[in-house]
């Protein structure tokens, strides 16, 4: 089945340490999204690529860094200079750059980061 | 700057009533409005859609009505089930950055029974 696969689905990090989230599509998406989610603040955009070798960052993309080698994988690390890194993750993919399309955008079943 | 606001962070309504979940916006640049459906631990659902240039679309019990002078939009879910229980997100596109959603804050329904 297409879909996307977020791992891991539970993570614990000490501080200082850098984690990396791995966000994986088939289903041929040319963009490709990393979002957060805290309570009370909805999802904020991380950072974004339309297309292989390309990313832009989002409204909140201090302290995380992507990269995107292949159209099939978009994988987020939070690093040590994020100051409050524990949230839940989620990644999200679409057909194509949003003026093309509705904006629909298809989720993971996101990663929960907890930093001790 | 909260540019999509859902001022209701709960709702609750008995089983086979009407919900109606609002949404506001500030940014006139909005093209599309999306609804998404989110259980916990797992990912959001896109539920439905509208564009700036219509002001209702309707998908089985789901209804989104938008009135763009008031820049606001609401979800309306008739007859409500014990299975639409779930957090509810308002999300708009800007034609101007068309890369990427503005999300709300979400609004927790819970359908009793």
């Amino acid at each position: 089945d297409g879909g996307i696969t977020q791992s891991p689905k539970y993570l614990f990090r000490k501080e200082g340490q850098n984690v990396t989230l791995s966000c994986e599509q088939n289903l041929n998406h040319d963009a490709m999204y990393w979002y957060r989610q805290d309570p009370g603040q909805g999802l904020r955009l991380i950072y974004y690529s339309q297309i292989v070798n390309d990313f832009q960052k989002g409204d909140i993309a201090e302290g995380y860094s992507v990269s995107r080698e292949k159209k099939e994988s978009f994988p987020l690390t939070v690093t040590s200079a994020q100051k409050n890194p524990t949230a839940f993750y989620l990644c999200a993919s679409s057909i194509g750059p949003q003026s093309m399309n509705t904006g629909e955008l298809f989720f993971g079943e996101g990663s929960r980061l907890t930093v001790l | 700057d909260q540019q999509v606001k859902q001022n209701s962070p709960s709702l609750s309504v008995q089983e086979g009533r009407i919900s109606i979940l609002n949404c506001d916006y500030t940014n006139s640049m909005f093209d599309y409005f999306l609804w998404y459906k989110k259980y916990p631990a797992e990912g959001p659902t896109f539920l439905i859609s509208i564009s700036s240039i219509k002001d209702k679309n309707e998908d089985g019990r789901f209804t989104v009505f938008l009135n763009k002078s008031a820049k606001h939009l609401s979800l309306h879910i008739v007859p409500s089930q014990p299975g639409d229980s779930a957090v509810y997100f308002c999300a708009a596109r800007d034609t101007g950055t068309a890369s990427k959603l503005t999300f709300g804050t979400g609004t927790r329904l819970q359908v009793t029974l």
